[in-house]
């Protein structure tokens, strides 16, 4: 059974530049979360989508946005990128909205110069 | 208080010793609990899960969960170099303003272990 596929790997972006990463959940996992690493901060949620719809937001700004796709696929954007913005960006998907385990990708490692 | 605090590293255990993890929480209401394992520059790998008090085990790792105490922690037993790591604590939480957490996780800040030969 395929994993949680994101990508690019890597992305380098300059500052105000925006930027698209997306995300495969396994087969049937209908949730998909993002995350957020960096090593000040630490795994930050951002928002989490299920049957296309956001459940749940985290405290970024406006910048961030997401979507979902009917085949549970999702997108996050960055707009107007910002050097804090560089850290690891993780997809996370479950297979209901509630308390069953998550599985991460391997993520996308941003870079803004 | 942070929402999920983990004890400060990094943790050094020789070879075969048992490395102990731990993990508190603030939100009383939290019901699932995870323990996730990262390698350095590869992402989070779920190892464990934990939803009721005691202990749960699974090969050489024990999760064990005290709700009253707001804790929970991670025993690896026979520890080996390969278990050198970042581990997470995560939480299933906090409530949003409409009552729910759905899928969000709270980590903790993570305890680096190196495990010597």
């Amino acid at each position: 059974k395929a994993g949680v596929t994101q990508t690019p790997r890597y992305l380098i972006k300059t500052r105000g530049q925006q930027v698209t990463l997306s995300c495969s959940p396994i087969s049937g996992h209908r949730s998909v979360s993002w995350y957020q690493q960096t090593p000040g901060q630490g795994l930050q949620f951002l928002f989490e989508y299920f049957s296309e719809t956001q459940r749940n937001k985290g405290n970024f700004p406006g910048r961030f946005s997401g979507r979902q796709f009917s085949n549970s696929r999702s997108e996050m954007n960055v707009s107007t990128l910002e050097l804090g913005d560089s850290a690891l960006y993780l997809c996370a998907s479950r297979f209901d909205r509630g308390g069953t385990e998550a599985f991460f990708g391997q993520g996308t490692r941003l870079t803004v110069v | 208080q942070k929402e999920v605090e983990q004890n400060s590293g990094p943790l050094s255990v020789p070879e075969g010793a048992i490395a102990s993890l731990n993990c508190t929480y603030s939100d009383r209401g939290s019901q699932s609990f995870f323990w996730y394992r990262q390698y350095s520059g590869k992402s989070p790998e779920l190892i464990m899960s934990i939803y009721s008090n005691g202990d749960k085990e699974d090969g050489r790792f024990t999760a064990q969960l005290n709700k009253a105490s707001q804790y929970v922690s991670l025993l690896i037993r026979d520890s080996q170099p390969s278990d050198s790591a970042t581990y997470l604590c995560a939480v299933k939480g906090p409530l949003n303003a409409g009552g729910t957490s759905y899928g969000k996780l709270t980590f903790g800040q993570g305890t680096i272990l190196t495990v010597h030969p």
